[in-house]
């Protein structure tokens, strides 16, 4: 059955510092592949998707994701870290028909 | 030019009362869906509307669980007799047609109503 697992419920990181959110997923096909960002009393903010082609998607915000095949990974990746960046994200995968089905989430505290 | 807009943000009720909750999707989305998202846990698919077509209501968890949309427009997710395990963030979210089985269309998110059920 396809899903998606994200294994890290929190994660903390210092402003500035790296970060890196893991996600992994379970699917036959080639996916399609998001990351969702949500703040506070927000919806969903897409951050970044992957299709097809360069496996190293840029995305807003200055996210970056690559795409891992042999991993069946699509981790996302910041170089530095800032206060605003606190949210949850959410790793998505697209199934075909209408179906996306989502990680359980990753929350990012950023302290100063 | 306005995003997708969900009311109330926040619902509190006793259990067992009757719940609606509204969407107005961007102007030229036809596809309309309505997720779940429990305290902890990723987005559970509920019910997807397109056009005119028939909708589909394979995630509804159950017949207390019902939703409608006037056209391509407000759409309402009604939960009769709300429950505890009814208290989530109701989230929706629209999108422009899909033409094709394997097109996707990026999906835009209100910012959900928060159902606390007592």
């Amino acid at each position: 059955a396809q899903s998606v697992t994200q294994p890290d419920i929190h994660i903390t990181v210092s402003e500035g510092a790296s970060l890196e959110l893991r996600c992994n997923y379970s699917y036959g096909a080639t996916p399609y592949l998001f990351w969702y960002v949500q703040s506070p009393g927000q919806g969903l903010q897409l951050l970044l998707k992957y299709f097809s082609g360069d496996t190293l998607v840029q995305g807003i915000k200055g996210f970056e994701a690559e795409f891992k095949r042999s991993q069946s990974s699509f981790n996302l990746r910041k170089p530095s870290v800032h206060w605003s960046d606190a949210a949850e994200y959410f790793c998505a995968v697209y199934t075909g028909g209408f179906k996306t089905i989502f990680g359980a989430g990753t929350r990012l505290f950023v302290k100063a | 030019g306005a995003g997708v807009s969900q009311s109330p943000s926040n619902k509190v009720t006793e259990k067992g009362k009757d719940v609606e909750l509204r969407c107005d999707p961007i102007s030229g989305h036809t596809a309309l869906y309505w997720y779940r998202q429990r305290l902890g846990q990723g987005l559970e698919f509920l019910i997807y509307f397109q056009g005119n077509s028939a909708p589909d209501k394979s995630g509804l968890p159950s017949d207390r669980f019902s939703a409608e949309r006037t056209g391509e427009s407000v759409s309402t997710l009604t939960i009769q007799r709300t429950q505890q395990e009814d208290s989530a963030v109701y989230l929706c979210a629209s999108s422009l047609e899909r033409v094709a089985e394997l097109s996707y269309n990026e999906q835009f998110f209100g910012p959900g109503t928060r159902l606390t059920v007592l």
